[in-house]
This record gives C-alpha cells, structure tokens and sequence, in this order.
C-alpha cells in the first residue's frame, strides 16, 4: 500500500510569490492534515480536511489556504510568500479506524519551502 | 491551548545504554502519540497510547501513559546508532477539535 505521497520534494520561492503543494493521502484514507514545521516553532497544525470539507484550521493568517478534493489528495496554497515562510511543510491523512480518538496520521516526506 | 513539552531537548547515549523520554502536557491527554524523524524528513508512526496505565512495545521501544499526571514516556533499551533521530510526541486535544498539537522534540544521537 503506497504510502502519503507529497509533492514536489524541494521548493525555492521568491519573496511575493505564490506556491501550490499537493498531497496525496493513503488509499481509503479520508482525512488530510497539514502541518508547517520550523527550528523556531516545531510543528504547527495547519488546517485539516475531510471529505472536503475544512474541519479544523489553526491559527495561521489568511495567506494560508487549501483544498481537498473528492478523491481525498489534498492541496496548499501559500500566496503573497513571505521569508518566514520557509519551513518544512508535511501532510497526514489518518486511518480509517473509526472516531477521533482512534486516529493514527502517518506523514509524508514533506515539502521543503525555501523563500528567498 | 495545550501544550507538550519534552525532556531531555537533546540526548547522546552510547550504542547498548537504555534512554528515556519524556512528554508532560499541560491539559488532559485524550491520546498521545510517539513519532520518530530524520532531520527533514517525514514522521514516521512509532505508537499510540489510548488509556491511563497502558504500555505498548515495539521492538526495544516502549511507551507508556500516565494519565493522571499527564505524561508519557518512552524507552529504548539497549539503543542502537538505528534509534537515532529525532522523536517526537504528540496528542489530541478534547472537544471537536481533530487537530495534533507536537512537543518540540527530543534529538537522540548514538554514539557507536
């Protein structure tokens, strides 16, 4: 069973810019969470997805939005880039086990974001 | 919020000592999680814990939950250069809320 694929792999962006990631999520698996992680801040919970529908969204500006779509892969988008913005940028999606607290995610590799 | 913080920031162990990690939150705990990294990379899944007093091992991992003092802790016995990484630990918060929230993460070295 194929793993949670993310892509691309590495990004290098300009200051202004916008960028798109994509994510797709364990076969039969629903739900789809985003999460940015810095030396600074650690991981931080992004946004999280199910049946497309935005379930949860943390506390990140506006600049900061994505999508999921009726097979389950999901995207971000991050517009107007900023330098803070680099950072290792990971998806989950979580098992189809059952309710909240049953909920295995398993991650990607991740996106590193490079903003210049 | 809730919050996790996790102790030691940093461990180097030679290869065969036993080590432990630790991981305190500052609200109830409705489920933690322990997730192994490689610097850059992805979290890969290492267990799940559910119940106050329940214990789970993986291989020379395990980790155990503390409920009633909101702790979690996770053993290596015998560690390996392999158990080296970045572990991390993570939990659900109550309410409706589906979201993760990571301690800052324990960076393991073995030395050989």
């Amino acid at each position: 069973k194929a793993g949670v694929t993310q892509t691309p792999r590495y990004l290098i962006k300009t200051r202004g810019q916008q960028v798109t990631l994509s994510c797709s999520p364990i076969s039969g698996h629903r739900s789809v969470s985003w999460y940015q992680q810095t030396p600074g801040q650690g991981l931080q919970f992004l946004f999280e997805y199910f049946s497309e529908t935005q379930r949860n969204k943390g506390n990140f500006p506006g600049r900061f939005s994505g999508r999921q779509f009726s097979n389950s892969r999901s995207e971000m988008n991050v517009s107007t880039l900023e330098l803070g913005d680099s950072a290792l940028y990971l998806c989950a999606s979580s098992s189809p086990a059952g309710g909240r607290t049953n909920e295995k995610l398993f991650f990607g590799s991740g996106t590193q974001l490079s903003v210049l | 919020s809730q919050e996790l913080e996790q102790s030691p920031q940093s461990l180097i162990v030679q290869e065969g000592k036993n080590l432990t990690i630790n991981c305190t939150s500052s609200k109830t705990l409705y489920g933690l999680y322990w997730y192994k990294q490689k610097y850059g990379e992805g979290l890969i899944f290492l267990m799940m814990l559910q119940k106050g007093g329940e214990e789970k091992s993986h291989e020379k991992i395990t980790a155990k939950l503390d409920e009633k003092k909101q702790q979690s802790s996770l053993h290596i016995t015998a560690s390996q250069p392999s158990h080296a990484g970045i572990y991390l630990c993570g939990a659900l918060g109550g309410g409706s809320n589906y979201k993760l929230t990571f301690g800052k993460g324990t960076l393991l070295t073995v030395n050989p």
